[in-house]
């Protein structure tokens, strides 16, 4: 079973700062999910990736998956209090399951 | 929109209780997953199922056992619960493989004491 790490464990921002989670991992994944949740709810999809290299821009979050498809990273700009949550990386390895990553627990204070 | 409801929000068990949590989706969905969520741990797949009356262990499987008689309903069963098994439990569906999007209910936190 392949490790997920993610980096930093935890993070508190004010409110208009950037940060960027990381994901890592020795192995190679055929994609890679990032999911969100919120305290009191289940994960939720933000986004998927699958091309090594390949970057996604959802708003004020942009996601990038290595070039070698063994780590990626979210960056967000502009921080708001509604990105509050606990951010999770999964790794599918090829059609049979997903791995999910150690989390990142993100408090953005206003 | 797809909804994945589960039984309990909240759950206070002794040690030695068998336990049943309930799952249940309303989109049709093939596959159903049991996770546990530990700080600092992410998500573990406890079992996962791909059909009805289907199981398939994932990489924790020991202390529980799984349920699927019917396509919409996946029950995660402790058989002797023990302080251990203290966590928030995750189901979710997906209409794909894996891969696919997830959708997840809210969790069941469960307590045993």
């Amino acid at each position: 079973t392949q490790l997920l790490e993610q980096s930093p464990q935890f993070l508190s921002i004010q409110e208009g700062e950037n940060l960027t989670v990381y994901c890592n991992s020795s192995s190679v994944f055929s994609s890679l999910q990032w999911y969100r949740q919120e305290p009191g709810e289940g994960p939720v999809l933000l986004v998927t990736v699958v091309t090594g290299g390949e970057v996604k821009k959802l708003k004020r979050l942009t996601f990038q998956f290595g070039d070698a498809r063994k780590d990626s990273s979210l960056h967000i700009t502009a921080a708001q209090p509604g990105d509050t949550g606990l951010y999770l990386c999964a790794g599918a390895e090829g059609y049979q399951k997903v791995t999910f990553g150690t989390g990142t627990k993100l408090q953005v204070i206003p | 929109d797809v909804k994945v409801t589960q039984s309990s929000r909240y759950l206070v068990k002794r040690t030695g209780e068998k336990v049943f949590l309930e799952c249940v989706q309303d989109m049709d969905h093939e596959n159903m997953f049991w996770y546990r969520q530990d700080p600092g741990l992410g998500l573990r797949l406890i079992y996962f199922s791909y059909d009805v009356k289907m199981k398939e262990k994932g990489d924790i499987p020991e202390g529980y056992s799984v349920s699927r008689e019917k396509k919409e309903r996946f029950s995660l069963i402790l058989e002797s619960a023990s302080t251990n098994q203290t966590s928030m439990y995750l189901c979710a569906s997906s209409s794909g493989p894996p891969q696919d999007t997830q959708y997840f209910g809210p969790g069941t936190r469960l307590t045993v004491l």
